[in-house]
């Protein structure tokens, strides 16, 4: 059984560009969730995907979006990038009626 | 807004039982408990959730309070793999986590 795969692991932008990370969720598994973590914090929750609808919302401004594919995989889009958008960003698959979200080993964001 | 309070860090011995607490004064009747741990450069794992009764797995126990204003994560016997940060979660939604800032567990040898 596949696990959460994300890519890119690593990426550096430029303050005002656009970014697209990718996310394949674990076989099965129809909810995604996109976290971010800075340096020395707990994950913060961005948003949340069911059957390719955005299903819950953190307080993330509109230029975090994404997107659920019918396979279940899910993009987060960032548009004008800041600086204090370098993070780790974590996606993270759920079963159906299960309780335990599996997460993928994150894409880190360097803004510069 | 995590609302859980938990100790920023906690050392054990390897080998040792470890207790990590939680608290949750806030917690609605239908708010599930969650742990979660996350190793140096990886996403987090689940380690256990639970709801009203103690509940034990292949990794750890979950002690919850009868109150259920706070619980505890026991880890049986620390190995210098159980080097983490541990996260402890209330959440009522499905794959919505609020996470706070952790414990960071040290395990010496």
């Amino acid at each position: 059984e596949t696990g959460v795969t994300q890519s890119p692991t690593h990426l550096i932008k430029t303050r005002g560009q656009q970014v697209t990370l990718r996310c394949s969720s674990q076989s099965g598994h129809n909810t995604v969730s996109w976290y971010q973590q800075a340096l020395g914090q707990g994950p913060q929750f961005i948003f949340q995907y069911y059957r390719e609808e955005e299903n819950g919302r953190g307080n993330f401004p509109p230029r975090f979006s994404g997107l659920q594919f019918p396979n279940y995989s899910s993009e987060l889009n960032v548009n004008a990038l800041e600086l204090d958008d370098s993070a780790l960003y974590l996606c993270a698959s759920s079963p159906p009626l299960g309780a335990e979200a599996f997460f993928g080993q994150g894409t880190r964001l360097t803004v510069v | 807004d995590a609302k859980t309070t938990q100790p920023n860090s906690m050392e054990s011995n390897e080998e040792e039982p470890v207790h990590l607490p939680c608290n949750h004064s806030t917690i609605s009747g239908t708010d599930y408990i969650h742990w979660y741990r996350q190793l140096p450069s990886q996403g987090p794992e689940y380690v256990i959730h639970g709801l009203t009764s103690n509940v034990n797995n292949r990794m750890a126990s979950l002690a919850i309070a009868e109150d259920r204003k706070s619980s505890t994560l026991i880890l049986h016997r620390a190995t210098l793999r159980d080097a983490a940060v541990y996260y402890c979660i209330r959440g009522s939604t499905l794959g919505r986590l609020y996470f706070g800032r952790g414990t960071q567990l040290t395990v010496w040898p």
